[in-house]
């Protein structure tokens, strides 16, 4: 299994654009990179997922270069409530295998007024 | 359908009792995983089902604990003789295995094992 490393912590202020970078130096061809985000006393929330180059939605963008050791998840003009723990996983999500999506210890990012 | 739901959100035990919860997934997905999550600490995976069958259980899972999906539908996870080192949140999610879409996790049930 592909491991990830992400920063512990992230500060950031109201209405700034946020880059989260993870590391996954290992990652498999078949791998797929998935972000969530979670708050407090709550399921993981499912935020984006992406194989290569970029992938945009209604609340995030994933920037992966071509090599795919690492990935970048960018929260455009943040507000407190994006205040949350996000993970960075990698994993065969098609595969048959179970244990596709190992969570890490997370980046908690304090979005401040 | 309104998401994975999980019951109870909340159970409190003594230690070496039993319990049992229940999780019913999106009814579309035929994946459900079962994770664990202590304090400050990322999801831990237990187990995994695809339809009615588990196909992977974690080493995490001792013999104390057990799990259902009869049918393929709703799931449940029993732990026998629970142990104060079982109290945690745990985790329902499902999933159609498809890019793009993750998992869809429930809320939880946070289990305290006094």
């Amino acid at each position: 299994l592909a491991k990830t490393t992400q920063p512990i912590s992230m500060d950031s202020y109201e209405g700034q654009e946020v880059n989260i970078t993870c590391s996954h130096n290992n990652i498999a061809t078949n791998d797929y990179i998935t972000w969530y985000q979670q708050f407090p006393s709550q399921g993981p929330r499912f935020i984006i997922q992406g194989y290569k180059t970029k992938v945009t939605n209604e609340v995030a963008s994933l920037f992966i270069p071509a090599d795919r050791k690492s990935s970048t998840l960018s929260l455009p003009r943040v507000s407190l409530s994006d205040t949350a723990v996000y993970y960075c996983l990698v994993g065969d999500i098609r595969g048959n295998a179970g244990n596709m999506l190992t969570f890490g210890g997370g980046t908690r990012l304090m979005v401040k007024p | 359908d309104t998401g994975v739901s999980q019951d109870p959100r909340h159970k409190i035990t003594k230690r070496g009792q039993n319990v049992t919860f229940r999780c019913d997934p999106i009814s579309e997905h035929n994946r459900l995983y079962w994770y664990r999550q202590t304090l400050g600490q990322g999801p831990e995976f237990l187990t995994y089902f695809q339809n009615e069958a588990q196909l992977e259980k974690s080493r995490l899972l001792s013999d104390r604990f057990s799990a259902e999906r009869p049918k393929g539908s709703f799931s449940t996870l029993e732990i026998q003789r629970t142990e104060q080192g079982d109290s945690a949140m745990y985790l329902c999610a499902s999933s159609h295995g498809t890019p793009g879409y993750g998992y869809t996790f429930g809320s939880g049930t946070r289990l305290t094992v006094v």
